[in-house]
C-alpha cells in the first residue's frame, strides 16, 4: 500500500513569513495527526484529526498555527507569521482505529 | 508533555554486539510503542506491546514491558550497521491512544 505522502520534503523561509504544508494519509485511515519534531527532540503531537472533526489540538499554538482535514482526507498544516523557533521536521501520520500508526517522511522547515 | 523517556541518550556499540534501550514512563498505559528514525527520516514503526502483553518478538528485535515498573525495554540482537538510527518509545497516556514520544536513544553500530 502506498506510505503517508507529505510535500514539501525541504522549506526555507524568513522569519514572518507564512508556510503550508501538505499531507496525505494511506487509504481507509480515519485518523490523521501532526507532530512537531525540534533537533534532537521527540515528536510532539500538535493536533490529532478523527476524520475531518479535530479530536486534540490543545498543543497546537493557535494564534499562529492553522490545521485543516477538508473531506477527512487530505490535510494542510500552515504556519503565519513563521518565528524562528518553528525551525522543525513537521511530520504527519495517519492509523486505522488508533492501532499501526504509520509516518511520512516529514517536511524540514527553517525560518530564518 | 512527554511521557515517555529513553535511556540511555546515546549508544555505540560494534556490529555483532547486542544493543538494550530502556524506556521509563509515568501513568498508566494502554500500550507502548518503539519507533525507529534514521537522520533525517519519518519514523518507522517497530513494535506495539500492550499493557496486558510481558514480551514480544519481532526477527532481531524483542521488547518487554514491566508495568509494575513502567518501563519497557527494547533489544536488538546481533546489530548491523544499518541498525544506525535513532530509536523512540510512545506510550499513550491513560485511554487517549495518542503516541507520545520521548527524546530517544541515538543508537550508533560500527562496521
Amino acid at each position: 500500500e502506498a506510505g503517508v505522502a507529505q510535500s514539501p520534503r525541504y522549506k526555507i523561509i524568513e522569519k514572518r513569513q507564512s508556510v503550508a504544508f501538505w499531507c496525505n494519509p494511506i487509504s481507509g485511515h480515519a485518523t490523521l495527526y501532526w507532530y512537531q519534531q525540534i533537533l534532537g527532540q521527540g515528536p510532539k503531537l500538535l493536533i490529532q484529526f478523527q476524520n475531518n472533526g479535530v479530536v486534540d489540538d490543545s498543543q497546537l499554538p493557535k494564534d499562529r498555527f492553522s490545521a485543516e482535514r477538508l473531506k477527512g482526507v487530505d490535510s494542510t498544516l500552515k504556519i503565519q507569521p513563521a518565528k524562528l523557533e518553528d525551525s522543525a521536521v513537521y511530520l504527519c501520520a495517519s492509523s486505522f482505529e488508533g492501532y499501526g500508526y504509520t509516518f511520512g517522511s516529514g517536511t524540514r522547515l527553517t525560518v530564518v | 508533555s512527554q511521557q515517555g523517556e529513553e535511556d540511555p541518550q546515546a549508544l555505540s556499540i560494534q556490529e555483532g554486539e547486542n544493543a538494550t534501550m530502556n524506556c521509563s514512563y509515568k501513568t498508566s498505559i494502554n500500550n507502548l510503542q518503539w519507533y525507529r528514525q534514521n537522520s533525517g527520516r519519518g519514523l518507522v514503526h517497530l513494535i506495539l506491546i500492550r499493557s496486558n502483553e510481558r514480551e514480544k518478538h519481532s526477527g532481531r528485535l524483542r521488547v518487554t514491558l514491566d508495568t509494575s515498573k513502567k518501563s519497557s525495554s527494547l533489544l536488538i540482537t546481533a546489530s548491523r550497521a544499518a541498525d544506525t538510527a535513532s530509536y523512540f518509545c510512545a506510550t499513550d497516556e491513560g485511554g487517549s491512544y495518542i503516541p507520545t514520544f520521548g527524546r530517544g536513544t541515538s543508537l550508533i553500530v560500527h562496521p
